[in-house]
């Protein structure tokens, strides 16, 4: 079967750096994505990653590494308003989107 | 209006109710899709749309039906349902089925059955 995997729940602290990994196992592999999701509001876009390497996109960062079925979110210079889900997901080979549940992150001051 | 917008935001129905979810994309894009999101489960795609044709059904139950007469309407048709079915139901859109399209949500309907 498909499977991703992402922790259930984070607590960091504002200001500081937090790592969110998610690891896969999905027949094909074309691309991943990462959503925020605020707790009653829709998913919003993060990231994409296909190849290999780290996309930088402000205090936010995504790692892919296809070999291993690994990918990570950082998030830099935590804020308050960074409290939310993070999900996790990958387009397998029939380009279907196969999610994890979500990691939700709280941020403390 | 902009984005991916629903309606209704809540619905409480009982399990001999027929009810629609209605869903409206005001970004120009050809494909369309209903989630279901239960609380710490992952997101359980249910219905594609792609130019107005379904080319997804991932086993749902006959008692959700969709409907899209146009590339910007989406609906989710719902009778005799379940309490089990009682979760958040999300709409999105994105230009294509594939590749490197994020897909953009609405804030979804909030579906109590009683």
């Amino acid at each position: 079967g498909q499977n991703i995997d992402q922790p259930t729940e984070m607590t960091a602290t504002e200001g500081a750096i937090v790592q969110i990994n998610c690891t896969y196992q999905t027949s094909g592999f074309n691309g991943l994505f990462w959503y925020q999701q605020h707790a009653g509001e829709a998913p919003t876009f993060l990231s994409y990653n296909v190849l290999d390497g780290l996309e930088e996109k402000g205090r936010f960062s995504s790692f892919l590494s296809r070999s291993k079925g690994y990918s990570y979110l950082l998030l830099k210079e935590l804020q308050m308003k960074d409290s939310a889900s993070y999900l996790c997901a990958v387009r397998d080979s029939n380009y279907q989107l196969i999610w994890g549940a979500g990691t939700k992150l709280i941020i403390k001051p | 209006e902009t984005g991916v917008t629903q309606t209704p935001r809540h619905l409480v129905m009982g399990m001999t109710n027929k009810k629609s979810l209605k869903c409206e994309q005001h970004l120009g894009h050809n494909a369309m899709y209903w989630y279901k999101q239960s609380a710490k489960k992952p997101l359980e795609l249910m219905f594609v749309y792609s130019l107005e044709e379904r080319v997804e059904n991932n086993s749902v139950p006959s008692r959700f039906s969709p409907e899209c007469p146009n590339s910007s309407h989406l609906f989710l048709h719902l009778h005799t349902l379940q309490p089990e079915d009682s979760a958040l139901y999300l709409c999105a859109s994105s230009q294509a089925t594939s590749g490197a399209d994020e897909q953009f949500f609405g804030p979804g309907t909030r579906l109590t059955v009683l």
